[in-house]
């Protein structure tokens, strides 16, 4: 099956910098690749998402990039804000006649300092 | 209008009792989800159902069964309860099984005594 790992597992940067969360996927049949993020005690919540077509996607301040030969998708996010604090999961699912069986990444913990 | 919402938010019980977890859809979405979201915050699928009918169910006990009486609910039905049953299940919906948004409901937290 899928196996999705994530990097780093906390990450703290200033107010105004940039963050990078990096994913790897096993399972080359993987096509679709969303973000979610998780802020305490909430539900975690889509922010973007990439499919294999696409090399890269960017919404605002946050932007994904996908490597499809490396098996290797990035969430960027420019100019942080405090809000931005939260757990970041990224996710893949492969095509199977099953449905959708989105694999997670064992999250982020991104701290936005002042 | 909540989208997904699952009932109750928190349920405290001990080992060895049986209890469900409710869960509602209002998107008309066709897939439902349950996901187990442990202390490490490691999200794990559980089941997946299209219309009702079974489609993913990972390695989970036999004693956790899912019942879907139409595509707008999903229950989770736990039989002898387990310490390591302590999480928190999220149950969640999307349009169609493949490639698009899984939407989350508020989360059930868990805790066996």
């Amino acid at each position: 099956g899928e196996n999705v790992e994530q990097h780093p597992s906390t990450l703290s940067v200033q107010e105004g910098d940039s963050a990078v969360i990096k994913c790897t996927y096993s399972d080359s049949a993987s096509n679709y690749f969303p973000w979610y993020k998780q802020e305490l005690g909430k539900r975690p919540q889509l922010i973007i998402d990439i499919r294999s077509n696409v090399g890269e996607k960017k919404d605002q301040r946050i932007a994904v990039t996908l490597n499809k030969t490396a098996k290797h998708f990035s969430l960027h996010i420019t100019e942080t804000q405090p809000e931005d604090s939260a757990v970041y999961f990224c996710a893949a699912t492969p095509l199977t006649g099953g449905g959708n069986k989105l694999t997670f990444g064992t999250g982020t913990q991104l701290k936005v300092e002042l | 209008d909540t989208a997904v919402s699952q009932t109750p938010k928190y349920l405290v019980t001990q080992m060895g009792n049986d209890k469900s977890i409710k869960c509602e859809q209002n998107l008309g979405h066709d897939t439902m989800y349950w996901y187990k979201q442990d202390s490490k915050k490691f999200l794990k699928i559980m089941f997946s159902y299209n219309n009702k009918e079974l489609i993913i169910n990972e390695t989970v006990p036999n004693r956790f069964s899912p019942k879907s009486p139409d595509k707008a609910h999903l229950n989770l039905h736990i039989n002898s309860l387990e310490l390591g049953d302590s999480a928190v299940y999220f149950c969640a919906s999307s349009y169609n099984p493949r490639f698009t948004e899984a939407f989350f409901g508020q989360g059930t937290r868990l805790t066996v005594v």
